[in-house]
């Protein structure tokens, strides 16, 4: 299972928007709803941003969105922040029931 | 207070075996899935297995497949990954999950609780 593709690094201003794109096949992002995606700042384990495509956990700001069109899934974070710098991460569901994770995102807050 | 505490990672030779554990506390452990998810120095993330709460599904990556094997044990709260062949590309901090369920469904892929991660490196 290859991970899916995403940018290598993205940036913006405070208070713009940015978009993150993931990229798989059919056989993952766009076969399931069941994307997630993950923030991660250095040192630090992983936290659950998005889930089933869209869906905010409890506590995480409503500036993070997610959708998905085909193969493709975004994240989009709006009124970017400087504690939004950080790595992110999507993750699909797989037809072999299993799960692969994107290449990563190094988003900067210039 | 929700957590997950990984341990038993260490320096360990090619071809050589290790044992992780994740102990968990705060939630009943026995009506989630578990998943090990793995990260090499500088790299991404890496799925690398899962174990269902009713513990009839097993799922593993292809990478560590036949190598590894994930067991739990609801009775004492814990999670453990048996690896054995160890190679040099099996060197990462391994990061013990819980993925996110309600009373009535889990929700794929959702991992909302993740321990520490405990460092694996395996050189000669």
């Amino acid at each position: 299972q290859s991970a899916l593709t995403q940018p290598a690094s993205v940036s913006g201003s405070p208070g713009q928007s940015i978009t993150i794109s993931c990229t798989g096949t059919s056989s993952d992002v766009g076969g399931y709803n069941y994307v997630s995606w993950y923030q991660q700042h250095p040192g630090k384990a992983p936290k659950l941003m998005i889930y089933d495509v869209s869906n905010r956990p409890s506590g995480v700001s409503n500036r993070f969105s997610g959708t998905k069109s085909g193969n493709t899934a975004s994240l989009i974070i709006s009124g970017l922040q400087a504690e939004d710098e950080a790595d992110y991460y999507c993750n699909s569901y797989t037809s072999s029931s299993t799960y692969v994770f994107g290449t990563g995102t190094k988003v900067t807050v210039l | 207070e929700v957590q997950l505490v990984e341990s038993g990672g260490g320096l360990v030779k090619p071809g050589g075996s290790l044992r992780l554990s994740c102990a968990a506390s705060g939630f009943t452990f026995s009506r989630y899935n578990m998943n090990w998810v793995r990260q090499a120095p500088g790299k991404g993330l890496e799925w690398v297995s899962s174990f269902s709460s009713s513990s009839s599904h097993l799922d593993y990556a292809d990478s560590v497949k036949g190598r590894f094997t994930i067991s739990r044990d609801n009775a004492k709260n814990s999670l453990y990954l048996q690896m054995n062949s160890l190679r040099a590309e099996d060197t990462a901090v391994y990061y013990c999950a819980r993925e996110d369920c309600s009373s009535t469904s889990c929700y794929p892929g959702a991992f909302d609780i993740w321990g520490q991660g405990t460092m694996v490196t395996v050189s000669s």
